[in-house]
């Protein structure tokens, strides 16, 4: 069965260091997504890509950066992790035509201390 | 600027009928998306609306006007399962597919 994962599910990082969360999915689909999800905030775009070498900033892409070298994989990079990067890591995916859901991975809950 | 408001928290019981309302504020409205989060999981779809008027699937309907920037989520005979967080999501033309997310309403139904 076409699915979402992520990896790693789970990571505890320290300030400073350079952490990357993988996305992978084999529906095919060309519209990707990361989102972060915070108490208090709900979920916010990141960044997203609509195919191969695209991307585009979202709402809070500042100290990330992601790159799409083919359709399955959206890698999310924290250049220089701060604590106030500690979140839950939310990728998604969906069709290109409009109305399409979207479905999204299992998250990440990466802690920075 | 974009904005999404909603309850932050509901409580029901078993068997009635809730309405969760969610209104907002955007510019370039292209559609309107509700969905469903148990504590620690992914979010999952539930509705979709891009025209005025009642989406119905099964015991979860959706309602949109676009003139009042308001949708509603209505679930009926409430069941325990349905205890999780709903969300209010709405794109709009300038980001594409991408979603601008509520922040969530918790919903706790008790028998």
């Amino acid at each position: 069965d076409a699915e979402i994962t992520q990896s790693p599910r789970h990571k505890i990082t320290e300030t400073g260091r350079q952490v990357t969360l993988a996305c992978h999915q084999t529906w095919n689909h060309n519209n990707m997504f990361w989102y972060r999800q915070d108490l208090g905030h709900g979920l916010r775009l990141i960044h997203y890509s609509y195919g191969v070498h695209d991307t585009n900033k979202g709402e809070v892409s500042d100290g990330y950066s992601v790159s799409r070298s083919n359709t399955e994989d959206l890698p999310l990079t924290l250049e220089s992790a701060a604590s106030s990067q500690t979140s839950v890591y939310f990728c998604a995916s969906s069709e290109s035509e409009w109305g399409n859901e979207q479905f999204f991975g299992p998250g990440t809950r990466l802690t920075v201390l | 600027g974009q904005n999404i408001d909603q309850p932050t928290e509901m409580t029901a019981t078993e068997g009635a009928i809730v309405q969760i309302n969610c209104t907002y504020q955007t510019s370039g409205f292209n559609g309107l998306f509700w969905y469903q989060q148990h504590a620690g999981e992914a979010p999952t779809f539930l509705s979709y609306n891009v025209l005025d008027g009642l989406e119905e699937k099964g015991r979860f309907s959706s309602f949109l006007s676009r003139s009042k920037g308001y949708s509603y989520l209505l679930l009926k005979e409430l069941q325990m399962k349905d205890s999780a967080s709903y969300l209010c999501a709405v794109r709009v033309y300038q980001a594409g597919t991408a979603l601008i997310f509520g922040k969530g309403t918790t919903l706790s139904v008790s028998s």
